[in-house]
């Protein structure tokens, strides 16, 4: 069936640098994109998202990047804060009227002062 | 507001044993969702509901039973637990689905251990 896959499941910065978490899909029909960061004991928080039609959508300090040709997503977030440690997912929200939100499996991202 | 809310937050049954997994929320949405969440996994959603009285299945809907009886609650129930539904289970709900100016809220999550 399709997944959703995240290339590194563990991804430590020092603070202040630029991090970036990828994330591939499969599914071709897919056109709706969301990340989320769940800190420990709590639910996801939902951080940016995009659709097909964009490349690119820029939120507060992250960026999200979406490469359609090879199926690619990416989230950037800038000047990374130690509050920024956190499990971040990538979702596939499928196609045009799918209710059905397929996560990938997550990075742990851990921020060194 | 409260947001999403989940009971129990955490809960051990024994095999076979039932349980309902309680959710609600007060900020009128249309949509709910119930995952779970195995250890290193990313979420699978279970069941959704997109209004009361309409319930659908989702990508591991097998071993639970939903409803939808109001716009604020969405119970899931574990009728036979085994342990393979061993997980933590997060309650969600949006106004609209797919849409980034009203997206998924969740809740602190239920972690279940079946015994």
């Amino acid at each position: 069936g399709e997944s959703v896959g995240l290339h590194l499941p563990t991804l430590s910065v020092q603070e202040g640098d630029n991090s970036i978490i990828n994330c591939a899909y499969s599914n071709s029909a897919s056109d709706y994109f969301i990340w989320y960061k769940q800190e420990s004991g709590k639910g996801p928080q939902f951080i940016i998202d995009i659709r097909s039609n964009m490349d690119k959508r820029q939120g507060q300090r992250v960026t999200v990047l979406l490469n359609k040709t090879v199926k690619h997503l990416s989230l950037q977030i800038a000047a990374t804060q130690p509050g920024d440690s956190a499990v971040y997912f990538c979702a596939d929200g499928g196609g045009y009227n799918n209710n059905d939100m397929r996560f990938g499996a997550g990075t742990r991202l851990t921020v060194k002062p | 507001n409260a947001g999403v809310t989940q009971t129990p937050k955490f809960r051990i049954l024994k095999i076979g044993q039932s349980m309902t997994l309680q959710c609600t929320q007060d900020m009128n949405h249309n949509y709910m969702y119930w995952y779970r969440q195995d250890p290193g996994m990313g979420l699978k959603l279970i069941y959704y509901s997109v209004g009361a009285g309409i319930t659908d299945k989702g990508e591991v809907p097998n071993g639970y039973n939903v409803s939808r009886s109001t716009t604020e609650d969405f119970p899931l129930r574990l009728e036979l637990a085994a342990p393979s539904q061993t997980s933590v289970y997060f309650c969600a709900s949006s106004y609209q689905y797919r849409d980034s100016n009203q997206p998924q809220h969740f809740g602190d999550g239920t972690r279940l251990s079946i015994l």
